[in-house]
């Protein structure tokens, strides 16, 4: 079975451009979260979706938006991208919001700003 | 608010050893707690979780792990280390079952394992 993709795996952008990451749960989760993890830290929460609404918003400015579709994929979308920006960003997802059915992460996107 | 502090960045252990990861973490709310595991350009994988249930905790690859709620501590061990658990480990709490999806990292732990 595949489990979380996430896509593009690696990529470079200049301050100020905009950045959309996109994330596929695996098939039957409902449930999609948001992680950013800069180099040397732990992740922090950035956005839960479960049912295609947002049930959870981290500490993160308006720059940071996301959204969930109808097949239950994912964006995170970064406008007026900041050096700050740069991190790994990892998206997890789960059959619902619940803790008993535990969380699985994707292997991230790892974005650069220049 | 919840935290997590991750006692030592770094641990090294030979081959053989016991392994002892500490965490510690404060919440305002019973904490569901969880030991995630991640190898060099790879996403976390759960290694164990606590959910209200037994104190000690059995999770995957012989590790598992004691929550001591006097203690606010829920550190992860395995009595023997393997070469193939060198990687970063993660502890993370989180406030209750709905909040799963919003937990709460420490800055990790490199563990490095001596032959």
């Amino acid at each position: 079975d595949a489990g979380v993709t996430q896509s593009p795996t690696h990529l470079i952008k200049t301050r100020g451009q905009h950045v959309t990451l996109r994330c596929s749960p695996i098939s039957g989760h409902k449930s999609v979260s948001w992680y950013q993890q800069v180099l040397g830290q732990g992740p922090q929460f950035i956005f839960q979706y479960y049912e295609k609404e947002e049930r959870g918003r981290g500490n993160f400015p308006d720059r940071f938006s996301a959204r969930q579709f109808p097949n239950y994929s994912s964006e995170l979308n970064v406008n007026a991208l900041l050096l700050g920006d740069s991190a790994l960003y990892l998206c997890a997802s789960s059959p619902r919001q619940g803790l008993g059915y535990g969380y699985t992460f994707g292997s991230g996107t790892r974005l650069t700003v220049v | 608010a919840q935290s997590v502090t991750q006692l030592g960045s770094h641990v090294s252990v030979s081959e053989g050893a016991l392994v002892l990861l500490r965490c510690n973490y404060s919440s305002s709310v019973p904490p569901y707690l969880f030991w995630y595991v991640q190898y060099p350009n790879q996403g976390l994988q759960l290694l164990l979780k606590y959910t209200s249930a037994a104190t000690l905790v059995k999770g995957i690859n012989g590790f598992e792990a004691e929550f001591k709620k006097s203690e606010t501590s829920f550190h992860l061990t395995k009595p023997s280390a393997h070469m193939s658990d060198a990687a970063e480990y993660f502890c993370a709490v989180s406030e209750g079952d709905t909040n799963a999806g919003k937990s709460t990292f420490g800055d990790g732990t490199t563990l490095t394992v001596k032959p």
